[in-house]
């Protein structure tokens, strides 16, 4: 069964240091793709950064990367020199290829993290 | 940038009542998407549709209907409202090309008294 798995309910971390929140997934299939988004107290969910399952390399998109371990498979989200503005809920999702494209996503239950001053 | 309006940020509703759920998108994405989030259950799928006029039920189809006459727009409605109801409900879309990131809108906190 696919599944996504957050172990994480809450962090905390101090402005300008890194941080990383865990995701691991469970699928079968070989094509796939993994999303990190960001939902701050506004409620609105912000795409961060995609990693797909062929990638040969980490996806990065400014301060966040996401250190993909495929025979682990995990799709860690790093947030370097974090912000105030970083605080929020992270959620990390899987998106099968084969499944009417990317129609059903399986979602993690989310990590909220706080940013200390 | 890819925008997806809902029409409410705050609804609060009777028991009994047909609801409507906006959503419209401007971006002429072929999917589109209504989930509901509740504390501790994470984002689960009510429908999605792939196309006018057509839809699939997602993880938690019951007591929602959803409306897409449009390439744009699509509609949730909630034929008698429950207080069971009470969520905040996201609506998104993506293209159908490959595995694309989902645009979601603000969402609408949805009250059922």
């Amino acid at each position: 069964a696919q599944k996504i798995t957050q172990t994480q309910p809450g962090m905390f971390v101090q402005e300008k240091e890194a941080v990383t929140l865990d995701c691991t997934y469970d699928t079968s299939d070989p094509s796939y793709g993994l999303f990190w988004y960001k939902q701050p107290s506004s409620g609105e969910m912000i795409f961060l950064i995609y990693q797909g399952s062929y990638d040969q390399q980490n996806a990065t998109e400014g301060r966040y990367s996401l250190n993909f371990q495929k025979a682990r498979k995990s799709a860690n989200l790093v947030i370097s020199a974090s912000q105030l503005g970083d605080s929020a809920m992270y959620f990390c999702a899987m998106g099968r290829y084969n499944a009417g494209n990317n129609r059903k996503l399986i979602w993690g239950l989310g990590t909220s993290l706080a940013v200390n001053p | 940038d890819v925008k997806v309006t809902q029409s409410s940020r705050y609804l609060v509703k009777r028991t009994g009542e047909k609801v409507f759920l906006e959503c419209v998108q401007d971006m002429d994405h072929e999917n589109m998407f209504w989930y509901r989030q509740d504390p501790g259950l994470g984002l689960r799928l009510i429908y999605f549709s792939y196309d006018v006029k057509m839809k699939e039920k997602g993880d938690i189809p019951e007591g929602y209907s959803v409306s897409r006459e449009k390439k744009e727009r699509f509609s949730l409605i909630l034929e008698s409202a429950s207080t069971n109801q009470t969520s905040m409900y996201l609506c998104a879309s993506s293209p159908e090309t490959g595995v694309s990131p989902l645009h979601f809108g603000n969402g609408t906190r949805l009250t059922v008294t």
